[in-house]
């Protein structure tokens, strides 16, 4: 299995919501990062876990929550949201040892914030 | 902190002609990948280029890494339609950050 697995792929929240996004690997990476992308824009990090343990948080809002359960499991748990929010929310998973390795991306999930 | 700027922003090409997009970090840089954005879809690695003054190539694709790892290049040669997409470098710095910083991207549109 090589792939990222993103769910919802799509979901459009009100602002007092609560939501969930999930991301599942089984290629064994044990790092697993989330990605921001807004249109016309590159992908900016939010947050990144390694051995299921929060490494780099870039300074976002706390109505955005991840969790990692497990090795294979990242979720981003979205609470109070405001309509700029609205973007691509990308998943990515890499091998965690020596060098960088590229990163596996998920087919992601398109918010709505309204 | 990192910053990766690219250029072109967007270019615009007929079939057949080459096109080049250049990468530029703030930083000096341990590694850096390719990446490419199909219109709609994710980004998928396509290289990762680790020393300095590397020079990959992937059948009409070659890719550079500069002698100072500051910066890099990525040349298609006789480009056809499925090129067309976003093509971002992404940076990992050299403080043992675990982490890429993406650069602008540049967006190609192939005319057939």
């Amino acid at each position: 299995d090589t792939e990222v697995t993103q769910t919802p792929k799509h979901l459009v929240m009100g602002m007092t919501n609560k939501k969930s996004l999930k991301c599942e690997q089984h290629m064994g990476h044990r790092a697993m990062y989330w990605y921001k992308q807004k249109a016309k824009k590159p992908p900016e990090l939010m947050f990144v876990y390694s051995y299921e343990k929060l490494s780099i948080n870039e300074s976002v809002p706390s109505r955005f929550s991840p969790e990692c359960p497990n090795s294979s499991l990242l979720n981003l748990h979205l609470h109070a949201l405001q309509p700029e929010d609205s973007a691509l929310y990308l998943c990515a998973s890499s091998l965690d040892r020596g060098p960088m390795r590229g990163y596996t991306f998920g087919s992601g999930t398109r918010l709505t914030v309204v | 902190g990192q910053q990766v700027m690219q250029i072109p922003q967007y270019q615009h090409v007929q079939e057949g002609e080459d096109f080049t997009t250049y990468c530029n970090s703030s930083t000096t840089l341990s590694n850096i990948q390719w990446y490419k954005q199909r219109p709609g879809g994710h980004p998928v690695f396509l290289i990762q280029l680790v020393k300095s003054g590397e020079v990959k190539k992937q059948k009409r694709l070659t890719f550079q890494f500069g002698e100072a790892k500051k910066n890099s290049s990525l040349h298609i040669t006789a480009t056809q339609t499925t090129d067309v997409g976003t093509y971002f470098c992404a940076g990992q710095g050299d403080t043992g950050r675990r982490a890429l910083t993406f650069g602008s991207g540049t967006r190609l549109q192939v005319q057939p």
